[in-house]
């Protein structure tokens, strides 16, 4: 299956650093990469959909100046944190569009900290 | 926009059978698809249905009821690496955007 490459795994950071997370399909051309955000416990929440080449949409409540996602090739993504605040710590997932609709491939996730 | 409505945990043996419902709600419906995720993984995708039936994928069964806009996964055999959460998305028909469920946390007992 297709296989989507996300990271770093876990990073642990200053209150005001911005980071930055990648996401890569290996081995598939994804003109649509999607951006979520998971608490501990709970459901993946859609942040944001990037397209290759264009701007990305940001879902309601989601500022697009705190995060910004950079689509600037077909197998690379990158979603950047700005200015991280302890509330910013979670889980991000990354996922891109196979060839049919059916479904999605997931990266495996950015758990991030910020102290 | 979408809903969907699942349980929040299920609990059962070794070999027995867990069904986990999903109802949902959107304004445009794509299909339904199931995934799960273990503890600090990502999700990894299981079934989709997009036509009313079951679909058969080993251990795994789903079944859609469109005009019942419910849906259902059903775990066979249950073994303990089948712990985890689940959950089930719909994909709307407007733009394709993948909305999840809540999950259901399945716990596996010897």
């Amino acid at each position: 299956g297709a296989v989507v490459s996300q990271h770093p795994s876990r990073v642990i950071c200053k209150s005001g650093t911005s980071v930055k997370i990648e996401c890569r399909s290996l081995d598939f051309q994804a003109t649509t990469m999607f951006w979520y955000r998971q608490f501990p416990k709970q459901s993946l929440m859609l942040m944001a959909t990037s397209n290759e080449g264009s701007k990305a949409t940001y879902e309601q409540g989601v500022e697009k100046d705190k995060f910004l996602i950079n689509h600037a090739s077909l197998t690379l993504s990158t979603l950047t944190v700005t200015s991280a605040h302890p509330e910013d710590s979670s889980f991000y997932i990354c996922s891109a569009q196979g060839a049919t609709n059916e479904k999605l491939f997931f990266g495996s996730g950015t758990q991030l900290s910020v102290l | 926009g979408q809903s969907l409505e699942q349980p929040s945990e299920v609990t059962a043996v070794e070999g027995a059978i867990v069904q986990i419902n999903c109802t949902y709600q959107t304004s445009g419906f794509y299909g339904l698809s199931w995934y799960q995720q273990h503890d600090g993984g990502a999700p990894t995708f299981l079934s989709y249905n997009a036509l009313d039936g079951l679909e058969e994928t080993g251990r795994f069964s789903s079944f859609l009821s469109r005009s019942d806009s419910y849906g259902y996964l059903l775990l066979q055999e249950l073994q303990m690496k089948d712990s985890a959460s689940y959950f089930c998305a719909v994909r709307d028909l407007n733009d394709y955007k993948l909305s999840f469920g809540a999950g259901t946390t399945v716990t596996v007992r010897a």
